[in-house]
């Protein structure tokens, strides 16, 4: 079974400048979740789908966070304008059914420095 | 206060000897507590869950749960150099369902 695919791995931007984050959950899995994970803490929900609907993104910072999962299946997550204390792991993670976290899963995350 | 408080450590055990993480949470009506294992520049992988008062075991690790004291702990015996990383306590919030995270623990096993 494959797990849960992010892209691209790393990324290195200047402040102000935008960036977009890819993401294709586990086949099946209805449920999607971004978690922002800052050096030294565990990850935050920063936005939950189920299908390609919002469940929960009253951490996502609207004025410069955005994210959508069009078909229900794979889903973007941009920042524009970046600012520096956005430098952080960007987990993905997907699982079967809402709030189903014994078979959760997450990517490999990508890595932003903002510089 | 924190939802979900760990000790950041590290906490350094010799290979073979017993490690004890601890785990406390602020919602009383929190229902369902699990256990991942990150190791550096991976992502969370989920080794434990646990639901009722008391231990859970599998293999060389054992969760407990103390509802009454907000209280889970991971144990992990026998302890192996490949058992270094960061164990983070995840508590489901019985208020709002979501998943929220402690700072992780970065656990050390000397050889």
């Amino acid at each position: 079974e494959a797990g849960v695919a992010q892209s691209p791995r790393y990324k290195i931007i200047e402040k102000r400048q935008s960036v977009a984050f890819w993401c294709n959950p586990i086949s099946g899995h209805a449920t999607l979740y971004w978690y922002q994970q800052i050096l030294g803490q565990g990850p935050k929900l920063l936005i939950q789908f189920q299908n390609n609907g919002v469940v929960d993104d009253s951490q996502l910072p609207k004025d410069r966070f955005s994210a959508e999962r069009l078909k229900g299946v794979d889903s973007t997550l941009k920042i524009q304008p970046a600012k520096l204390e956005d430098s952080a792991v960007y987990l993905c993670a997907s699982s079967l059914g809402l709030d189903t976290y014994e078979k959760l899963f997450f990517g490999s995350g990508t890595q932003l420095s903002v510089l | 206060q924190k939802e979900v408080e760990q000790n950041s450590g590290p906490l350094s055990v010799p290979e073979g000897a017993i490690a004890s993480l601890n785990c406390t949470y602020s919602d009383r009506g929190s229902q369902s507590f699990f256990w991942y294992r990150q190791y550096s520049g991976k992502s969370p992988e989920l080794i434990m869950s646990i639901y009722s008062n008391g231990d859970k075991e599998d293999g060389r690790f054992t969760a407990q749960l103390n509802k009454a004291s907000q209280y889970v702990s991971l144990l992990i015996r026998d302890s192996q150099p490949s058992d270094s990383a960061t164990y983070l306590c995840a508590v489901k919030s019985g208020a709002t369902n979501k998943l929220i995270f402690g700072t992780g623990t970065l656990l050390a096993v000397q050889p």
